[in-house]
């Protein structure tokens, strides 16, 4: 069946280490987004990529990288800069043309827990 | 700059009641609204969305929403709630001219009481 993966479902890390969440679709999607969820918040942009190769910034970035080598992949890595990586993530995906549906896609997530 | 406002971080109600959740949206340009659902530790799915066609807009699991332009306002309503609808909802908008990214309101918990 066609959707999105992410990997780990749960992840523990210790403060200072990077951490890499991974996120996989086959839907054939143009573009893709990271959301982080946390209580009370919603959920907020992190990055989001619309082509291969190219990538551009939500609106908390800060401590935060993405690459888009291959459109079905769009993995997220958590660095020791992220000064509160404790959250749930979201991994979408959608077409790239809003007028096209507009429909978000979601994977079922990766909580994070820094110990 | 599109925003949504979700009206209620919590709403509880008896099984079989009307559910009626609120959102209003900020929005410039012709918005694409949608409402997700989201169960304990699982993603988002989709409910229902509006994309300037009609109105009234059914979605799944009995629930429907209404744009009403003239009250900037997408709220979702089902009949008659069951126990199964306990859940976390999500009201958002998509705006063509931000590169398609979706903005959230702040969510809603639902609680259905038996």
């Amino acid at each position: 069946d066609g959707g999105i993966t992410q990997s780990p479902k749960y992840l523990f890390r210790k403060e200072g280490q990077n951490v890499t969440l991974s996120c996989e679709q086959n839907l054939n999607h143009d573009a893709m987004y990271w959301y982080r969820q946390d209580p009370g918040q919603g959920l907020r942009l992190i990055y989001y990529s619309q082509i291969v190769n190219d990538f551009q910034k939500g609106d908390i970035a800060e401590g935060y990288s993405v690459s888009r080598e291959k459109k079905e992949s769009f993995p997220l890595t958590v660095t020791s800069a992220q000064k509160n990586p404790t959250a749930f993530y979201l991994c979408a995906s959608s077409r790239k043309s809003p007028l096209a549906g507009g429909e978000l896609f979601f994977g079922e997530g990766s909580r994070l827990t820094v110990l | 700059a599109q925003s949504v406002t979700q009206l209620g971080s919590h709403v509880s109600v008896s099984e079989g009641a009307l559910v009626l959740l609120r959102c209003n949206y900020s929005s410039s340009v012709p918005p694409y609204l949608f409402w997700y659902v989201q169960y304990p530790n699982q993603g988002l799915q989709l409910l229902l969305k509006y994309t300037s066609a009609a109105t009234l807009v059914k979605g799944i699991n009995g629930f429907e929403a209404e744009f009403k332009k003239s009250e900037t306002s997408f709220h979702l309503t089902k009949p008659s709630a069951h126990m199964s609808d306990a859940a976390e909802y999500f009201c958002a908008v998509r705006s063509a001219r931000e590169g398609g990214k979706l903005i959230f309101g702040q969510g809603t918990e639902l609680s259905v009481k038996p």
